[in-house]
């Protein structure tokens, strides 16, 4: 069936690091891909999307694009604040339905 | 645009007590979903409505979970009797129908039971 296997965590990175959480996943046809972010005693709010193939989503300085023949929808940033603090989903849904599937999270702590 | 709007956001409740925890959609979203989410984990469906039909209730623990969505609009998830296991963050999200529609969240209702 569909699935998101997300990087392990947790990550720590000094403020100004360069970020990569690595996302793959597994589906039939042609999924929508999407990274979410959830701040502490919060819901998860979206960060960015893409969906099809080579799309690149943006957001707050975020990036991700969408890799079909690796299966991958890796997400980066160029430069972390403190405030990127946060649990970081990656997530799927198929291209038909609107079933949607989350991988673990992966824990991002940035120190000043 | 209103989100998704939940309550209560706390909830402090003894083991074998019952809990209903209310959901709001986004207007105009036919698709509503309920997931557990434990602490330090992923959401979890736990049911997910399309207008007021279900599409989807495989991982709701049926003989204490119970979730309607009347009318089509709001939803009341409801557990009875809550075990400790049950601590969690409870998120309703909803959607547009059609693939490829993002899926937005509420903040969430925080159970706690003791």
């Amino acid at each position: 069936g569909d699935s998101v296997t997300q990087m392990e965590g947790p990550v720590t990175l000094s403020e100004e690091a360069f970020l990569t959480i690595n996302c793959t996943y597994t589906a039939t046809g042609y999924p929508s891909l999407f990274w979410y972010v959830q701040y502490p005693g919060e819901g998860l709010q979206l960060l960015l999307k893409a969906t099809k193939a080579d799309d690149k989503g943006s957001n707050k300085g975020f990036e991700a694009t969408y890799r079909k023949e690796t299966t991958s929808f890796h997400l980066e940033k160029g430069s972390v604040q403190v405030s990127d603090s946060a649990v970081y989903f990656c997530a799927l849904t198929p291209g038909t339905g609107n079933q949607f599937y989350f991988g673990t999270g992966t824990s991002l702590t940035v120190i000043p | 645009e209103a989100g998704v709007a939940q309550s209560p956001r706390y909830k402090i409740i003894e083991k074998r007590q019952s809990v209903a925890f209310w959901c709001n959609p986004i207007s105009g979203h036919a698709t509503l979903y309920w997931y557990q989410q434990i602490l330090g984990q992923g959401p979890k469906l736990l049911i997910q409505f399309q207008n007021n039909g279900v599409v989807d209730d495989s991982q709701l623990p049926k003989d204490r979970f119970s979730a309607e969505r009347l009318k089509g609009v709001d939803s009341t998830l409801k557990i009875q009797p809550a075990k400790l296991e049950d601590s969690a963050v409870y998120l309703c999200a909803s959607s547009l129908v059609g693939g490829g529609n993002t899926i937005y969240f509420g903040e969430g209702s925080w159970l706690t039971v003791v």
